[in-house]
């Protein structure tokens, strides 16, 4: 139940395509969903992170949908670059928890 | 200039020996986190500690050690009981019951 499951594995993409990255959870105490950028050699970066009140939050190119009542989460990287490409991890945490959650990774790469 | 600061960025082990892998943060924040990061995975959680003098095991504990003397420090140690240590090692920290970690740039680990 403490797991977060994360799809796809690997993506390719063309530039300026639409990248989407889909993770579910199953335990209904997580409250925070944040979404990490890492690349390679370096430690992962907060990207962008919803709260389940909200089914949507858009920064720049990158949007979090959530659908609460399905217990999934994605990620959209609209026009996505050459530069985004990296490894993705969604996460998810426990209300008033300290501990993080991760998915496995999605491996993203938008060929030029 | 606030952050995560681990070193060494990277890390030779001979069989046999114990090494120590620094994680200084200068964030004030509370919480503290060791993961684990293998080739294609995602973060799997060694150690972490809410507190200075108090810590818990995390998922994959067995061969590792930690201390929390200050608040600014977490240093792991991976000791000779861990038998397969080659891996990236990831520190980060939170505020408590705040919401984003953030991550140091990793020490990767060679057993050699």
């Amino acid at each position: 139940q403490q797991q977060v499951k994360q799809s796809p594995q690997s993506l390719i993409v063309q530039k300026g395509g639409i990248s989407i990255i889909n993770c579910a959870y199953e335990n209904t105490a997580f409250d925070y969903f944040p979404w990490y950028q890492q690349f390679p050699g370096k430690g992962p970066a907060l990207l962008i992170a919803i709260r389940p009140d909200v089914s949507e939050k858009k920064e720049g190119r990158f949007t979090i949908s959530f659908n609460k009542s399905a217990k999934q989460f994605s990620l959209h990287i609209m026009d996505s670059q050459p530069g985004d490409s990296a490894t993705y991890f969604c996460a998810a945490r426990e209300n008033y928890g300290q501990n993080f959650v991760f998915g496995p990774g999605t491996r993203l790469s938008v060929l030029p | 200039d606030g952050g995560i600061t681990q070193s060494p960025k990277y890390l030779f082990r001979k069989e046999g020996q114990n090494v120590t892998l620094s994680c200084e943060q200068n964030l004030n924040h509370d919480a503290m986190y060791w993961y684990r990061q293998d080739p294609g995975q995602g973060l799997r959680l060694i150690y972490y500690s809410q507190i200075v003098n108090d810590f818990q095991k995390g998922d994959i504990a067995e061969g590792y050690s930690v201390s929390r003397e200050k608040k600014e420090s977490f240093p792991l140690t991976v000791t000779s009981a861990q038998k397969n240590p080659t891996a990236f090692y990831l520190c980060a920290s939170t505020l408590t019951r705040n919401t984003e970690a953030f991550f140091g740039q990793g020490t990767r680990l060679t057993v050699v």
